[in-house]
Order: structure tokens, then sequence, then C-alpha cells
């Protein structure tokens, strides 16, 4: 399977702690993407990442790809309650379509 | 619109019943797409539109699913003599080009 694999499954941390998040594939990349989906509603697009690259910022996230080890990691910095939710990774291989694993999900206790 | 739109929100429909789920894309989108998500699963990819054209329909489980697009903008989803395995969430994207996709809020079916 292409399917990006997320770990931990889920991940409960304090208000103000860090959450990092990993993924990892199987398959050669053009670009790698991580979507946030709260409760009941569609994808959220957080941030698109390279092949190129290998780190990405975007507000409190930043997004680490090593393509030599096939892996990616979202780090969200000073969570938030409204970070509550679950995080996909998601792999474009080229043909048009994205590989999306089975995410993490993430609750941030106030 | 500001986003990518959805309808229904919900559908609940009898097994052995057909149903067409809507999706309008962001405006100017050259690229649609539908995926399916399981209860607890990821995303499974299911046909991709350029323009109105389907190059890539290799996701559609079976031949009680089809999809059209028209005018380069709105597509629809038909499921055909549902069974309760499509039970599931629907979700459309919509891309300029092939790069970042940008979901709607997504249909969910159940299949009684």
């Amino acid at each position: 399977s292409q399917q990006g694999e997320e770990d931990p499954q889920a991940l409960s941390i304090q208000e103000g702690e860090n959450a990092t998040m990993n993924c990892s594939y199987k398959t050669s990349i053009n670009n790698l993407q991580w979507y946030r989906q709260n409760s009941g509603r569609g994808l959220v697009h957080l941030i698109l990442i390279r092949s190129n690259e290998r780190e990405k910022h975007s507000g409190r996230l930043r997004v680490t790809l090593d393509t030599s080890k096939k892996s990616s990691s979202l780090l969200i910095t000073a969570s938030r309650a409204a970070d509550t939710a679950s995080y996909f990774c998601a792999t474009d291989a080229g043909a048009n379509n994205l590989f999306f694993g089975t995410g993490t999900r993430l609750t941030v206790i106030p | 619109g500001a986003g990518v739109s959805q309808s229904p929100s919900n559908k609940v429909t009898e097994k052995g019943k057909d149903v067409e789920l809507r999706c309008d894309p962001i405006s100017g989108h050259t690229a649609l797409y539908w995926y399916r998500q399981r209860l607890g699963q990821g995303l499974e990819f299911l046909i991709y539109f350029q323009g109105n054209s389907a190059p890539d329909k290799s996701g559609l489980p079976s031949d009680r699913f089809s999809a059209e697009r028209t005018g380069e903008s709105v597509s629809t989803l038909t499921i055909q003599r549902t069974q309760q395995e499509d039970s599931a969430v629907y979700l459309c994207a919509s891309s300029y080009a092939s790069d970042t996709q940008y979901f709607g809020p997504g249909t969910r079916l159940t299949v009684l």
C-alpha cells in the first residue's frame, strides 16, 4: 500500500505543550501534505512540503521531511484546546490522487 | 463560493435505492476528486476529473458507482442499488492543476 502511516494513533497532551506526529510512507513522492479533520467535518489542508524541501513552517506548525527515510513529522507548538482533531498525512506520488493514512487523534486538555 | 461545498450533508437511504451526491468545487479549479472515508479509516480515492473528463476512474469500487462533471464545475457521484458497505463519508476535493487539494465538508451516507 502507498498509504502513509501516522504514529502515534492517539496523543493526549496538556494545553501549552508541543505535539509531534510522525508519518511514514513507502513510495517516492512529489510532495507530502498534512490535513486536520475536526470531528464531523471535512478535511482542512494545513501544509504541503515538496520532495526537495526538508523543513517548512506555518504559524505554530513545523513540518519536516526525510525522503531517505520516507518519513515526515508534524510539530504543533504551544498547543491549544482548539487544536484537538485528527491529523492525517497524505502523499502525492504524481498520479493525481492522494494516499492518506489512518490519522493521529490529538486531544489537547485545557 | 469561498470553498468546496457538498450536498446533502447527510443522507440516509434504504438498501437497494440509488443516491446522488453533489460537489461544487472552488471556482476556477480544474481538477476535482472524490474520496470515500469509512469509519476509522483513511481516505480511499474514487475518481479524478480534469475538466469534464475522468482520466482516472481506478478507484471506483464497482460498476454501481459512477460520476460525472459538467461545465468544468459541479460534479455528481451516483451510487446505484446501495449496499450497507457503501455507508461512509464521501468527500470531494478540488485543486488548480494537481497541487494542493481543498476538501469539502463531506456527505455522510448511511445505508440501512
